[in-house]
Order: C-alpha cells, then sequence, then structure tokens
C-alpha cells in the first residue's frame, strides 16, 4: 500500500511564504500531485512533479525528491485567498489513480 | 464545456434506506473516479472506472456499497442499508483517460453530502 504525510495546519499573514511538505511511502512511483480545497469544495489540480526538482506555476512551486520519498509546495506572496486545504496525491500504479494525502490547513492571517 | 456534475448535493437518508450518487463526467472523460471525505480529513479513493468497467474497487467497502458506469448515462455510486456512518462528502472525479505518461489531473465534482439520520 501507499501512505503519504504531511502537516495538518499552517498559519501564515499575507505576503508570506509557506512550504507544505509531504512524504510519502510507496512500491511504485508515477508522480506527486498537489490539490487544493476551499470549504469542502470541488478539490483543484494546483501542480505535479514527475521527475525531481522544481516545477513553477505562477505563485504556487512544487518540488520533489524521488530518493527521499518526499516532496514540498510552496506558496509565494501569500492571499487570503490561499487560506484553504492543500493535498499532496500520489499516482502509485500506471492506471492513473491517486491516493490522497490527509490534507494540511493553510491559514492566512491579515 | 460542463465540468463534472454531480447530484444531488445534498442527500438525507435515515438509516436502512438506500443512496444513490449520480456523476456525470467531463465531456470528453471516459474515466471516473469516487472519493469519500468525512469533516477534517482527506480525500479516501473508493473506486475507479471506465465504461462498462471497474477498473480498480480496492477502496470500496466490501459490503453494501457498489458502482456503475454504464454505457450511457452517468456514474453511479449506490449504497444499500446505510448507516451513520456513511455521513461524508462523496466527490466525483473525471480524467480523459488513466493510462498516462505524466500527471493524471483529475477534475472533481462539487460533491455529493449525505447526511444519515
Amino acid at each position: 500500500g501507499q501512505s503519504l504525510e504531511q502537516p495538518s495546519e499552517v498559519t501564515a499573514v499575507e505576503g508570506a511564504i509557506v512550504q507544505i511538505n509531504c512524504t510519502y511511502q510507496t512500491s511504485g512511483f508515477y508522480g506527486l500531485s498537489w490539490y487544493q480545497q476551499h470549504d469542502g469544495g470541488a478539490p483543484t489540480f494546483l501542480s505535479y512533479n514527475g521527475l525531481d526538482g522544481l516545477e513553477e506555476t505562477g505563485r504556487f512551486s512544487s518540488f520533489l525528491s524521488r530518493s527521499d520519498s518526499y516532496g514540498y509546495l510552496l506558496l509565494q506572496e501569500l492571499q487570503m485567498k490561499d487560506s484553504a486545504s492543500y493535498f499532496c496525491a500520489l499516482r502509485a500504479d500506471s492506471w492513473g489513480k491517486l491516493q490522497f494525502g490527509a490534507g494540511t490547513q493553510v491559514v492566512v492571517t491579515p | 464545456n460542463a465540468g463534472v456534475m454531480q447530484n444531488p448535493r445534498h442527500l438525507v437518508r435515515r438509516r436502512g434506506q438506500e443512496a444513490r450518487l449520480r456523476c456525470s463526467p467531463m465531456k470528453g472523460h471516459s474515466h471516473v473516479y469516487w472519493y469519500r471525505q468525512l469533516p477534517e480529513e482527506g480525500l479516501k479513493f473508493m473506486v475507479y472506472l471506465q465504461k462498462e468497467n471497474i477498473i480498480d474497487e480496492s477502496g470500496m467497502p466490501k459490503e453494501r456499497f457498489s458502482a456503475e458506469f454504464p454505457k450511457e448515462g452517468p456514474s453511479i455510486l449506490r449504497i444499500q442499508q446505510v448507516v451513520r456512518g456513511d455521513s461524508a462528502a462523496y466527490f466525483c472525479a473525471s480524467s480523459p483517460t488513466g493510462l498516462l505518461s505524466g500527471a493524471n489531473v483529475l477534475t472533481f465534482g462539487a460533491g455529493s453530502r449525505l447526511t444519515v439520520l
């Protein structure tokens, strides 16, 4: 099976930078993705890493180290609207099914 | 281009009744995934389907739960003889194909909130 670990909550002020770490255990690896969910609504895709290194998409970046079974999501120039839950999601087989972590609640304060 | 459509958005059932949740994937998407989310928790994989085929049901409880994705019409998640522990948000997601070398980006619906009294 697979397991993913991420912090339960992070609090930061507007304009700050937040890093959400995700460590995983799996026998197969086809990539690590990140999703955002506001107030229990539909999760939305943010970023994906299939290979080691950094992927940058606007204010959000994601990093992967397969040798360390570790990734992180970096949120820069935090805005109030970034207050949400963030999930790392592991693709462990070729069929594309994703296993999600428990989520990190990001609280942005003025 | 409509997104993933789920209905009902809210469903209330009494213990022992049946719940049917429907999901219409995005146009052009042939792969459907069902996830369950309890309050303050992550998304738990339940089942992965293609048209007329169950690909992976490793997350489905062995009893009372079933899923289908017929040739015509939406995917259905069926919960028989519901119990209070079934109260949760059930999310459906779709993707164009599951066999990808890169990111398999899932597009989620808004979810169906089941409350069992």
